[in-house]
């Protein structure tokens, strides 16, 4: 169970698009389209983004969107915006009803 | 709307036992699989432990493995998580989160608690 690779910070300017990477293996991201994203503000709840690699949960703005080739996942969001500053995480299903997220990466709208 | 309150968490020693409850409110709590995730301080989030609707399935990190024990009382609407052994490692902010799909036990997490915090320390 090692944790999924992700980038530790990226950052953009209001307007632009940025996609965050999440980089598992053949044994989890590759294995299966159960690939969620989540975004954590401090002191808040997580708050899911995405799941099953492309879907999107009721609310959440089609500015984000996920996917997924070979056992790297995908997270892209157009039009960034000051309120899109936040920690986000990667996470996938790894078989045997166990889990694993990324390492996590923050987003710096400049 | 579905909501999840975590309770139990406190100041306790290396060796001991904690016992972390996650009270659902307004929600089929028996239709869907919880799950229990940590983040230490300044670090990121790690999935602990999962149990489905039924308690049929039950997985956990490795980290945690033997040391903690996920359970479900669905006619209180309840989750647990008894943690034995304790570790500073084991110090950490604990979710609890609920499976987005009725009856399907890889759903994501679609509902988080606010969290406890469980602090392992002389």
């Amino acid at each position: 169970q090692s944790a999924l690779t992700q980038p530790a910070s990226v950052s953009g300017s209001p307007g632009q698009s940025m996609t965050i990477s999440c980089t598992g293996t053949s044994s989890d991201v590759g294995n299966y389209n159960l690939v969620s994203w989540y975004q954590h503000h401090p002191g808040k709840a997580p708050k899911l983004m995405i799941y099953e690699v492309s879907k999107w949960p009721s609310g959440v703005s089609n500015r984000f969107s996920g996917s997924k080739s070979a056992n790297t996942a995908s997270l892209t969001i157009s039009g960034l915006q000051a309120e899109d500053e936040a920690d986000y995480y990667c996470c996938s299903y790894a078989g045997s009803s166990t889990w694993v997220f990324g390492g996590g990466t923050k987003l710096t709208v400049l | 709307e579905v909501q999840l309150v975590e309770s139990g968490g406190g100041l306790v020693q290396p060796g001991r036992s904690l016992r972390l409850s996650c009270a659902v409110a307004r929600s089929t709590f028996d239709d869907y699989a919880m799950h229990w995730v940590r983040q230490t301080p300044g670090k990121g989030l790690e999935w602990v432990s999962g149990i489905s609707w039924d308690s049929g399935s039950i997985g956990y990190a490795d980290s945690v493995k033997g040391r903690f024990t996920i359970s479900r009382d669905n006619g209180k609407n309840s989750l647990y998580l008894q943690m034995n052994s304790l570790r500073a490692e084991d110090t950490a902010l604990y979710y609890c989160a609920k499976g987005l799909s009725s009856r399907w036990n890889y759903s994501s997490f679609d509902i988080w608690g606010q969290g406890t915090m469980v602090t392992v320390s002389t």
